[in-house]
């Protein structure tokens, strides 16, 4: 399968500070990737959808202004979680749609290894 | 391993009619969660059942939970052709989260 880094691994910030997460796609060019947030003990739930050189897609109930997202290349995306408060701590996981098996049901995503972030 | 399997593999249904998938794992969970994905778009959850709980419903969807054999079924009633996506199981260990092979449904208008 396809190799997804995340960096960094492991973030702790002071509330109020941002943090940038870098999502990369090793092995192919992705023109979509997704951002997720998982609470322990909980769900995945799908943040936003990252489109290569266009605007994110974000789900309903996501501030767009809180999390910005950058897909400025076809291997990087990147989600910055702005002016972080206690309550965005969570694990924040990147997924890379395989676009050779894109355009029908059951597309391929490879995830990411995750980075958790922890807000003081 | 503990990656969940599916069954069926594909669907197809005519719209209307009630769709059911399985989803069959190997260790104990602390809960297990359905999710859906449309072509192109990220998995949206769907229902999250814990290990203590037989049975959820959510609309219409029926999501049940049988711990002894180890298996979970998703249940989708009066399906619509909007309903045409993969479906995928995932169990949550607490220390590992798997998904399983997914299921194809195909609602045919």
């Amino acid at each position: 399968g396809a190799v997804v880094s995340q960096h960094p691994s492991w973030v702790i910030c002071k509330s109020g500070t941002s943090v940038k997460i870098e999502c990369r796609s090793l092995d192919f060019q992705a023109t979509t990737m997704f951002w997720y947030r998982q609470f322990p003990k909980q769900s995945l739930m799908l943040m936003a959808t990252s489109n290569e050189g266009s605007k994110a897609t974000y789900e309903q109930g996501v501030e767009k202004d809180k999390f910005l997202i950058n897909h400025a290349s076809l291997t990087l995306s990147t989600l910055t979680v702005t002016s972080a408060h206690p309550e965005d701590s969570s694990f924040y996981i990147c997924s890379v749609l395989n676009t050779w098996t894109s355009g029908g049901p059951g597309d391929t995503q490879y995830f990411g290894p995750g980075t958790r972030l922890t807000v003081l | 391993s503990q990656q969940g399997e599916e069954d069926p593999q594909a669907l197809s249904i005519q719209e209307g009619e009630n769709a059911t998938m399985n989803c069959s794992y190997k260790t104990s969970i602390n809960n297990l969660q359905w999710y859906r994905q449309n072509s192109g778009r990220g998995l949206v959850h769907l229902i999250l059942i814990r290990s203590n709980e037989r049975e959820k419903h959510s609309g219409r969807l029926r999501v049940t939970l049988d711990t002894s054999k180890k298996s979970s079924s998703l249940l989708i009633t009066a399906s619509q052709a909007a309903d045409t996506a993969s479906y995928f199981c995932a169990t949550d260990t607490g220390n590992q989260f798997y998904f399983g092979t997914g299921t194809s449904l195909t609602v045919i208008p």
